[in-house]
């Protein structure tokens, strides 16, 4: 069974910053790409970081958003996708998902997530 | 932002047939880039519902289709049943701004 467990969610303070991890079980975590989504309280799905597999080259996309302050990276030896956020804001404040990406035609879609995990960034 | 537009609510008694529309621009579903269907159950991760514009991953049932025309998709439920009430969000990839995945706005499917 396919499995992705988001963790390092927390309540922190502007400015500051967090590591989420996503640990993957139940597929070949190095063959697919990873990508992190959020959706603040009450409000739809934004992408937010993507990164293709080591063998598609392993290039990273980011949102506008958050390009510059967010970086993502994976482990496969580990099997587990980061997503490194600094310099924190209020606007980022939402549960993060994870999610395994796979290609259709010359895109992604994003096949099993995860359960989520909650950033809360408050003074 | 979402740049992708979809009605806020659509509701239908069981049974009964339900679309969502889906629209896109230039830089996105009208470019060709294939339209992706989510279904997220109220306080719950999304789940994959359609991806390829139509195509039913394994366990979703045939009630679910999906199409796509010009810088439009839809998402049609057939046979609506109360356990589909939830929101559901449409996704592509935009070439804009370097290139970006895109959701739309999400609907809400209330089963009266």
């Amino acid at each position: 069974e396919v499995q992705l467990v988001e963790s390092g969610g927390g309540l922190v303070k502007p400015g500051r910053s967090l590591r989420l991890s996503c640990t993957g079980s139940g597929f070949t975590f190095g063959d697919y790409a990873m990508s992190w989504f959020r959706q603040a309280p009450g409000k739809g799905l934004e992408w937010v970081a993507f990164i293709k597999s080591k063998p598609y080259g392993g290039t990273t996309k980011y949102a506008a958003s958050v390009k510059g302050r967010f970086t993502i990276s994976r482990d496969d030896s580990r099997s587990i996708a980061y997503l490194q956020m600094n310099n924190l804001e209020t606007g980022d404040t939402a549960i993060y998902y994870c999610s395994s990406g796979s290609l259709f035609w010359s895109e992604y879609y994003f096949d099993y997530w995860g359960q989520g995990t909650l950033v809360t960034v408050s003074s | 932002q979402s740049v992708l537009t979809q009605p806020p609510s659509v509701s239908g008694a069981p049974g009964q047939r339900v679309t969502i529309s889906c629209t896109g621009s230039s830089s996105n579903i009208g470019l060709g880039y294939d339209v992706h269907w989510y279904q997220q159950l109220p306080g719950t991760a999304p789940k994959l519902l359609i991806y390829g514009n139509n195509n039913r991953p394994s366990g979703v049932p045939d009630r679910f289709s999906g199409s796509k025309s010009g810088t439009s998709a839809s998402l049609a439920i057939t046979g609506l049943q109360v356990e589909d009430e939830a929101d559901y969000y449409c996704q592509s990839y935009d070439s804009s701004l370097g290139g970006c995945y895109v959701f739309g706005t999400g609907t809400r499917v209330t089963v009266l």
